[in-house]
């Protein structure tokens, strides 16, 4: 069974920085792709970045480029996405999501989240 | 960025068949995913790659992709199909993706 287990979601303060981690089990990490997405309250998903299987292909949405990174670490069955200069618009509920690897960037698989709160 | 676009809302009564749209310019070379979401959990894929149904989900639900609309099908819809509904593409790029402002369906 797929399972994807986020953490790392607490209230910071504007301009803070924090570290959001996902463990996956019950599949081979290393031959897929991920995703972090992210969802607002009240609001529709918004998709945030990609990491390729190797970690080779990065992808950032513009809301998010030059202040978040995405990484993986293949060995310990684990995504990671570091969060810097955090603004309250970034408030919202984080998924990490695997790519099934098909045509198009796309989710087959979702956790069940972590919330992060920005506000002072 | 891009852009999809959604109904807010759709309602039918048990039994009937449902139809959500999205509609984005870059619908006729790329494909629509269909995700539904309940109060309060994850998202939930139901189509993929425009027409395909994963395993799991019911043969209640289809889609299908004129151009630049794509349309989630729900046939003889159930109670338990009450969810937020949202498509999901990307543009021509492949590079960018959005979802769609998602549709309340009301099954009452």
């Amino acid at each position: 069974e797929v399972q994807l287990v986020e953490s790392g979601g607490v209230l910071v303060q504007p301009g803070g920085s924090l570290r959001l981690s996902c463990a996956a089990s019950g599949f081979t990490f290393s031959s897929f792709e991920m995703n972090w997405v992210r969802q607002a309250p009240g609001k529709s998903p918004e998709w945030v970045s990609y990491i390729s299987s190797s970690g080779t292909k990065i992808l950032y949405s513009d809301s998010v480029r030059g202040r978040f990174t995405i990484s993986r670490d293949n060995a310990k069955n684990s995504l990671y996405l570091q969060m810097n200069g955090l603004r309250a618009e970034d408030t919202a509920v984080y998924y990490c999501a695997r790519d099934p690897g098909g045509l198009q960037l796309s989710f087959d698989y979702w956790g069940q989240g972590t919330l992060v709160t920005v506000s002072s | 960025s891009y852009e999809l676009t959604q109904a807010p809302s759709v309602s039918v009564s048990p039994g009937q068949t449902a139809r959500i749209t999205c509609s984005g310019d870059a619908l006729p070379k790329k494909y629509a995913y269909w995700y539904q979401q309940k109060s309060g959990q994850a998202p939930v894929l139901v189509i993929s790659e425009d027409i395909k149904r994963p395993s799991g989900i019911p043969e209640r639900f289809s889609g299908s992709n004129s151009g630049t609309v794509a349309t989630l099908t729900i046939s003889g819809a159930q109670v338990e199909d009450e969810a937020d509904y949202y498509c999901w593409s990307t543009d021509i790029s492949g590079n960018y993706g959005a979802f769609g402002g998602g549709t309340k369906l009301t099954v009452l």
